[in-house]
């Protein structure tokens, strides 16, 4: 059974003060892994997707990098908008006929002025 | 582009009652997916069509049916409605092969009283 877990479950940061999120994984051979930002009472709204381990991706302040076991949301200078949960899900490929993603609880981060 | 739609927005049922939710995939999209958030986790699979056949099923009772339509569009059919049943659902469409980016609606906000 494919899992995901994310750490922390919140982060608060400063204007400016760069971090990262954690997303660890396991999973039956890996087709792909997805981070999704998500606003309170909104659906998911894509962010990235990695293929294999090595692989990075950027988006203005943001870069997903991905290995065999976890991948990381590194966020430069944050700033205020920023602010959401953060969900990363992985793709796998056995029994999995329905392409169904596979979730982590997600990350609440909260950037203060 | 309209992206993928979702109605109603929200919904107050009793509990035993039935609820359709609706879902109109983003143009060209044939692949359409239900997911369950509940509130402060990641979403859960509950179905996948694609070409208006079910792909994939989640680990959810058999209350929860679904179907998609000749245009592609879906509906997500819960019976018995139980307290537990409350939830942010989710539907997304893909393109339908495994490295399209799935992108969700703003989902429907069903509480169960």
């Amino acid at each position: 059974e494919d899992q995901v877990t994310q750490s922390p479950e919140a982060l608060r940061l400063q204007e400016g003060e760069s971090s990262s999120l954690n997303c660890s994984y396991t999973v039956s051979g890996l087709r792909g892994l997805f981070w999704y930002r998500q606003d309170p009472g909104k659906g998911p709204e894509f962010l990235f997707t990695l293929y294999s381990a090595g692989e990075e991706k950027e988006k203005e302040r943001l870069k997903a990098t991905l290995t065999k076991k976890e991948s990381f949301l590194h966020i430069t200078a944050p700033k205020p908008e920023d602010s959401a949960t953060y969900l990363c899900a992985v793709q796998g490929v056995v029994n999995n006929a329905g392409n169904m993603l596979t979730f982590g609880g997600g990350t609440r981060l909260m950037v203060k002025p | 582009d309209a992206g993928v739609t979702q109605s109603p927005t929200h919904l107050i049922k009793t509990r035993g009652q039935h609820v359709t939710l609706r879902c109109s995939p983003i143009s060209g999209h044939k692949s359409v997916s239900w997911y369950q958030q509940v509130l402060g986790q990641g979403p859960q699979f509950i179905f996948q069509y694609y070409e208006k056949e079910e792909r994939g099923r989640g680990n959810f009772p058999d209350r929860f049916s679904a179907r998609q339509f000749p245009n592609y569009s879906s509906e997500l059919n819960v019976n018995a409605l139980l307290l537990g049943d409350s939830a942010l659902y989710l539907c997304a469409s893909s393109g339908g092969g495994a490295n399209y980016g799935y992108t969700f609606g703003s989902g429907t906000r069903l509480t169960v009283v």
